[in-house]
């Protein structure tokens, strides 16, 4: 079946200009999860989304960054006013609901600031 | 708060060897523990999932163990070979994230295997 996708696969973009990055989990799973990874750093969690409970956002490093999910599937995540600090590769990943389940992760989106 | 180490940051064997990557973690309190190889510019593929209550789990040449009242996990290639070059990095979960499922990561093991 499908895996998790997500769009673009590369940004460039200029500082201060508004991103969106675009997530699409795997059919049936509710649980969805933004992870980012910048150059020299590990992995870090930004948000979280279950079902139709507010989403945990304890990760997300600045007001300049949101994300919402659509009718519990597709995700969007923004950046506003960008700065070189937000370049990285943005990992997207999803799983069914339960400590049991495996996470899944798209191929990322590479964002680069300029 | 939960930290992951993977030591060491980089390996680098002749095909064909056998080879452990090591994974280690401050707090035992954990649901389980997930292994994932990373090639260059892609994301993550999932290896292999240990529940905190199992031992070891095995996928063909992978074999992973972990060890939850010493805060450790190896990861077991057999044979290796060339495909297996990627950086590999383990991730748990943690008990303390109850209400949130978000995995907290090493730094992961740069493996290059020589032909």
């Amino acid at each position: 079946g499908a895996g998790v996708s997500q769009s673009p696969s590369n940004k460039v973009t200029e500082k201060g200009k508004d991103v969106e990055l675009r997530c699409d989990p795997i059919s049936g799973h509710t649980a969805l999860y933004w992870y980012r990874q910048s150059l020299g750093q590990g992995l870090e969690f930004l948000i979280y989304f279950q079902g139709n409970s507010a989403p945990d956002k304890s990760g997300l490093p600045s007001d300049r960054f949101s994300a919402e999910r659509t009718g519990g599937s597709v995700s969007t995540l923004t950046i506003q006013r960008t700065q070189q600090e937000d370049s990285a590769v943005y990992l997207c990943a999803s799983s069914l609901v339960g400590f049991s389940y495996e996470q899944y992760f798209g191929p990322g989106t590479r964002l680069t600031v300029t | 708060k939960q930290e992951v180490t993977q030591i060491p940051a980089a390996l680098s064997v002749p095909e064909g060897e056998n080879l452990v990557l090591n994974c280690s973690f401050t707090d035992s309190a954990i649901y389980n523990l997930q292994w994932f190889r990373q090639d260059p510019g892609k994301g993550l593929t999932s290896l292999l999932l240990i529940q905190s209550s199992q031992r070891e789990q095995t996928s063909g040449r992978l074999n992973a163990s972990l060890d939850k009242s010493s805060g450790r996990s190896t990861l077991y290639i057999a044979a290796s070979q060339p495909g297996d070059s990627a950086t590999y990095l383990c991730a748990v979960r943690p008990i303390s994230n109850f209400g949130n499922e978000k995995l907290t990561f090493g730094t992961g093991t740069r493996l290059t295997i020589i032909p």
